[in-house]
C-alpha cells in the first residue's frame, strides 16, 4: 500500500519569492508521482508527473519537482511565485499501473503582495 | 475539447433524503472515477470504472451509496439516505486507459446535508 504525507498544511509566501512544497511518500513497489493544483471551487488540474527517467520534472506554470528515491520525496518548487498561484496543491502517488492513486491532504499556498 | 462535466454544482438536502450526482467524462475516456473530498483533505477514491464495469469499489459504502455507468459513458452516484457526515465535495474524474495515472477532474458537486 502507498501513502503520501504533505509536510506543510499552509505555506504563505510573498509574490516573486521562491517556494517549495514538500511531499514524502511510502511504498513497497515502484510508483508514479503527481502534483495537482486545485483553485477555489474548481476540480484538480495536473501540474506535472513523474513516471520514469529524469528525476527533475518540469510542469505547467513554471513549476518543477524532483524525485528523490532514497529520501522518498517529490518536492514541488517554483523560483518566483505570482498572486495567481494561490491555490491548494496535492501530491499523489500511484502504482505503476496508474490506477490506484492516493492523494495527500494538500498544501494551501497563499501568495501575498 | 470539453472537460469532465458534473451536475449539479451545489446541492443542499435534508438528512435521510436521497441525492444523485451526474458525471459526463471526456469523450473517449474509458476509465471513470468518483472521489470524495472532505474539507481540508485530499480526494479519496470511492469507485473506479473501466467502461461499464466497476473494477474497484472497495471504498464505496454500499449500505447507502450506489453508482452506475450505463453504456460506459455517463455515470451517476447516488446516496440514499443521506447523513450529515456525507457533506463533502464529490469529484468525478476520467482518464484514458494508458496506465500513466493522469486523471482529468470535473469541478465537483458540493453536497450539504442539513
Amino acid at each position: 500500500a502507498q501513502s503520501v504525507t504533505q509536510l506543510d498544511s499552509q505555506v504563505p509566501v510573498f509574490e516573486e519569492a521562491p517556494v517549495e512544497l514538500r511531499c514524502n511518500y511510502s511504498s513497497s513497489v515502484s510508483v508514479y508521482l503527481f502534483w495537482y493544483v486545485q483553485y477555489p471551487n474548481q476540480g484538480l488540474q495536473l501540474l506535472l508527473k513523474y513516471l520514469s527517467g529524469s528525476t527533475l520534472v518540469k510542469g505547467i506554470n513554471g513549476f518543477e519537482a524532483e524525485f528523490n528515491k532514497s529520501q522518498t520525496s517529490f518536492h514541488l518548487r517554483k523560483p518566483s511565485v505570482h498572486i495567481s498561484d494561490t491555490a491548494e496543491y496535492f501530491c499523489a502517488v500511484s502504482d505503476t499501473g496508474g490506477f490506484k492513486t492516493i492523494f495527500g491532504a494538500g498544501t494551501r499556498l497563499f501568495v501575498k503582495a | 475539447e470539453a472537460g469532465v462535466v458534473q451536475s449539479p454544482r451545489y446541492k443542499i438536502i435534508e438528512k435521510k433524503q436521497p441525492v444523485a450526482f451526474w458525471c459526463n467524462p471526456i469523450s473517449g475516456h474509458n476509465t471513470l472515477y468518483w472521489y470524495l473530498q472532505n474539507l481540508g483533505q485530499g480526494p479519496e477514491l470511492l469507485i473506479r470504472y473501466e467502461n461499464e464495469e466497476a473494477v474497484d469499489d472497495s471504498q464505496l459504502p454500499k449500505d447507502r451509496f450506489s453508482a452506475e455507468r450505463l453504456k460506459g459513458v455517463d455515470s451517476t452516484l447516488k446516496i440514499q439516505p443521506a447523513e450529515l457526515g456525507d457533506s463533502a465535495v464529490y469529484l468525478c474524474a476520467s482518464s484514458l486507459n494508458r496506465g500513466d495515472g493522469e486523471a482529468f477532474f470535473g469541478q465537483g458537486t458540493r453536497l450539504t446535508v442539513v
